[in-house]
């Protein structure tokens, strides 16, 4: 069973940085494109970013221009979203999730999420 | 953007009945749509893609149908796993890939 498992969530206070971390447990499935969605409490969801299996093509969704950026290291199965100048209004679980393909983005596989709380 | 609605917010309905579910798109996205189960406390799981093809492991008891900016998900004679939320997805034309609001289907 291919598992993808979050880490690096936590309290920020607003204005600052978190890297989180998705590792994939399935080396085939970790070279396909991947995304971060995230689930503000007791909201829906919201796509944030996508990356291709090469990691040369990357999409943000406009709230998070400019301050996330996402990145993998198909070495270590590994898929990154770095954050910056975090806001009160980024506070969710982070999931992520893996894409067939960037022709047609569903997403396959989740991890469990990841908390991020920006408060002060 | 490409702007997707459910209907209705709230859906009750009876163990071991159907529950039909409406998803619209702001614009024509062809087939381009997937449904996803989410449970209290768990990830989302897709259950469709394509508007139509179930994925891998999907009780047949769910059904997706539409084209253009209607679609449907039908459940088939609801199970108690089956209460939880659902959205739909539409990936026709991004960034940014677009979700529904949600629908709750809860028990009667």
């Amino acid at each position: 069973e291919v598992q993808l498992l979050e880490s690096g969530g936590d309290l920020v206070h607003p204005g600052g940085s978190l890297r989180l971390s998705c590792v994939v447990s399935d080396s085939t499935v970790a070279r396909y494109p991947m995304s971060w969605v995230r689930q503000a409490p007791g909201k829906g969801l919201e796509w944030v970013s996508s990356i291709s299996g090469s990691g040369g093509v990357t999409n943000y969704t406009d709230s998070v221009k400019g301050r996330f950026t996402i990145s993998r290291d198909n070495s270590r199965n590994t898929v990154y979203l770095q954050m910056t100048s975090l806001r009160v209004d980024d506070t969710a679980v982070y999931y992520c999730a893996n894409l067939p393909s960037l022709v047609a983005p569903s997403f396959d596989y989740w991890g469990q999420g990841t908390l991020v709380l920006v408060s002060s | 953007e490409i702007v997707m609605t459910q209907s209705p917010v709230t859906l009750s309905v009876s163990p071991g009945e159907r529950a039909t579910l409406s998803c619209r798109a702001s614009q024509s996205i062809g087939k381009n749509l997937a449904w996803y189960q989410q449970k209290p406390g768990q990830a989302p799981r897709r259950l469709i893609f394509g508007a139509s093809s179930r994925a891998t492991g999907i009780s047949a008891r769910f059904s997706g149908s539409g084209s253009g900016t209607e679609f449907t998900l039908t459940i088939d004679s609801l199970q108690p796993e089956d209460f939880a939320v659902y959205y739909c997805q539409q990936y026709n034309d991004w960034p940014p890939l677009t979700f529904g609001g949600g629908t709750t289907v809860d028990v009667k």
